[in-house]
């Protein structure tokens, strides 16, 4: 079975810009989670979506967003870009339902923010 | 809120030696998951270990296991026979199981993990 995926891995944008990172969960899951990377400040998360609806938010900015297709496949985008949005963003799949909760990651996209 | 603390930001073990790292947190829930994650230098998070909080037995995993103390609020993970390969960055991670009518909610609040290098 597939892992996770994630594109594009690496992204170089200047301030002022908007992204959009893909994630392509493992087939079947059907939660998708987000999270940023950074040396400072650690892993945080950003959002979890299920069944297309985003069920938790962490503490960013408005400019952080996200969606789920109805393939589960999910989509974070960014505008705005600040320098300090600079980070390895790692999205992560589940099945979502009852106990299988073990979250499965995928490789990140590495965000340079110029 | 959760908060999860690592006090060692790095550690150092020889091969084939035992390791212990340490993880602390702070909740108020009472039925809650915890997570050792592994990170290799290639970046690809991987999950190590998992313990559930109603759960007195401590969770093993080959050569590695926990030492689950809930009361002290205290997840500890061992590595024993250390390998190369376990040369990574190690998270400890807390989940709030939370239930509604669409599944259980996810969301990992990782402590700002342990770089251990193992060495030959």
């Amino acid at each position: 079975k597939a892992g996770v995926t994630q594109t594009p891995r690496y992204l170089i944008k200047t301030r002022g810009q908007q992204v959009t990172l893909s994630c392509s969960p493992i087939s079947g899951h059907r939660s998708v989670s987000w999270y940023q990377q950074t040396p400072g400040q650690g892993l945080q998360f950003l959002f979890e979506y299920f069944s297309e609806t985003q069920r938790n938010k962490g503490n960013f900015p408005g400019r952080f967003s996200g969606r789920q297709f109805s393939n589960s496949r999910s989509e974070m985008n960014v505008s705005t870009l600040e320098l300090g949005d600079s980070a390895l963003y790692l999205c992560a799949s589940s099945l979502g339902t009852g106990r299988g909760n073990e979250q499965f990651f995928g490789p990140g996209t590495r965000l340079t923010v110029l | 809120a959760q908060t999860v603390t690592q006090s060692q930001p790095e550690m150092s073990v020889q091969e084939a030696e035992t390791v212990t790292l340490s993880c602390t947190y702070d909740t108020s829930e009472s039925n809650y998951y915890l997570f050792w994650y592994k990170q290799p230098p290639s970046r690809q998070m991987i999950l190590v270990i998992r313990q559930e909080a109603y759960k007195q037995q401590n969770a093993t995993e080959n050569r590695f296991s926990v030492n689950f103390q809930k009361a002290a609020k205290s997840f500890s993970l061992k590595i024993s026979d250390s390998q190369l390969g376990d040369t990574a960055m190690y998270f400890c991670a807390f989940m709030k199981h939370v239930r509604d009518s669409g599944g259980s909610n996810y969301k990992l609040t990782f402590g700002k993990g342990t770089l251990l290098t193992v060495n030959p």
